[in-house]
């Protein structure tokens, strides 16, 4: 059964430092997406990512952030000058289209020192 | 108002119990409902898609109130495996954005 895959599962960075999350969506879908979650609360919508373009962000998805589909497969979420505050797990996924149901990956577990 | 409310629980109850979760949403123009079900520190993983008659899938019923913008989530005969948190998940007005409910957590007991 085709699958959200990403990498790494755990990262571990200082603050101040870059990191970049990847995904690889699930090949014949169209959207993708980047969620958080903060251990013990909801899961928080960051971007969504349609058409090689940004369709929707959040709040929360400032300046500080980027995504990017560098070829047909992969989708990167960047994330500049990391804060202790941005530890939290990261999951991409991706639909067919615009109504249909999402399909997660298994998170990034982002943890900054 | 939040986008997506529901009750956040815990729900415990024994195997065999039928239990029922409630959502309410806020957006009136949302399209599309799912119940995705989460265990700790995993992926949401969908349980099923909600429409506007009604479905089911095995034990568990899906309803839709769009008039009250409600949703509803039944489980009959529960089983150990059931115990997750319930996400109600609902479209954003753009069609874009799955926006989550802080889930419902459920614990079922021998």
């Amino acid at each position: 059964e085709p699958e959200v895959t990403q990498t790494p599962s755990h990262q571990v960075t200082q603050m101040g430092q870059e990191v970049i999350l990847r995904c690889v969506p699930i090949s014949n879908h169209l959207y993708f997406y980047w969620y958080r979650q903060i251990l013990g609360q909801k899961v928080e919508f960051l971007v969504s990512f349609y058409n090689n373009e940004i369709s929707e962000k959040s709040e929360i998805f400032d300046d500080q952030f980027s995504v990017e589909r560098p070829d047909g497969s992969n989708f990167t979420l960047k994330i500049r000058s990391t804060k202790l505050e941005d530890s939290a797990m990261y999951f991409c996924a991706s639909r067919t289209g615009g109504w249909t149901e999402a399909f997660f990956g298994q998170g990034t577990r982002l943890t900054v020192v | 108002r939040k986008e997506v409310e529901q009750d956040p629980g815990p729900f415990n109850v024994p195997e065999g119990a039928t239990v029922a979760f409630n959502c309410t949403y806020s957006n009136s123009a949302s399209q599309s409902f799912f119940w995705y079900r989460q265990d700790c520190r995993k992926e949401p993983k969908l349980l099923m898609s909600v429409y506007s008659s009604g479905n089911e899938d095995g034990r568990f019923t899906a309803q839709l109130n769009r008039a009250s913008q409600y949703i509803s989530l039944l489980i009959r005969d529960s089983k150990l495996s059931d115990s997750a948190t319930y996400l109600c998940v609902v479209n954003s007005n753009s069609g874009y954005a799955l926006n989550f409910g802080k889930g419902t957590s459920l614990l079922v007991t021998p």
